[in-house]
């Protein structure tokens, strides 16, 4: 069964502080791994998917790299407005259909 | 572009009832999946929709219930509620042969 833990559970920064998030997964041979930013009561943002080890994505203060068994999401001098949980998934490959593996997230707080 | 769209935004519905949620997916998208969100979890795989089929389902039981109509809209029925349907129901959309799912705000039901 695919499996993806995320760490920390909650992370608290000052603004301008880099820190990374990690995603940790489980796969039958992986397709595709996703990150989404979610705000409270919202549903979740995309924000980049990632196919194979070495692979890297950037989008403004944020870059997101793979290897075969985890990712991470680097956030580089954060403000206050990147604040939100940080959701990370995985979709097997062989699954054509497209069946999302989500982690419990990450709280990210940064502080002014 | 119109993004990905869900109704109602709250719902309130007793134990035993039923309720149907409501879906439009992302123009130019044919594919919707339902994801289950309990508070502080990451969202769970309900089933997913193409052709006005199911053709993938996750471990929930039957008393969650699908549809989808000509024009890719979706519905997701629950029967029988019970205390801990209560959760976010998220659906996204995505287009066949892509990976990438968008997804909406979300339905908030409370079951009391």
């Amino acid at each position: 069964e695919d499996q993806v833990t995320q760490s920390p559970e909650a992370l608290r920064l000052q603004e301008g502080e880099s820190s990374s998030l990690n995603c940790s997964y489980t796969v039958s041979g992986l397709r595709g791994l996703f990150w989404y930013r979610q705000d409270p009561g919202k549903g979740p943002e995309f924000l980049f998917t990632l196919y194979s080890a070495g692979e890297e994505k950037e989008k403004e203060r944020l870059k997101a790299t793979l290897t075969k068994k985890e990712s991470f999401l680097h956030i580089t001098a954060p403000k206050p407005e990147d604040s939100a949980t940080y959701l990370c998934a995985v979709q097997a490959r062989g699954t054509s259909y497209g069946k999302l593996t989500f982690g419990q997230g990450t709280i990210l707080t940064v502080h002014p | 572009d119109a993004g990905v769209t869900q109704s109602p935004t709250h719902l309130i519905k007793t134990r035993g009832q039923q309720v149907t949620l409501r879906c439009s997916p992302k123009s130019g998208h044919d594919t919707v999946s339902w994801y289950q969100q309990a508070l502080g979890q990451g969202p769970q795989f309900i089933f997913q929709y193409y052709e006005e089929e199911e053709r993938q389902r996750g471990n929930f039981p039957d008393r969650f219930s699908g549809h989808q109509f000509p024009n890719y809209s979706s519905e997701l029925n629950v029967n029988a509620l019970l205390l801990g349907d209560s959760a976010l129901y998220l659906c996204a959309s995505s287009q066949t042969g892509t990976s990438e799912q968008y997804f909406g705000p979300g339905t908030r039901l409370t079951v009391t």
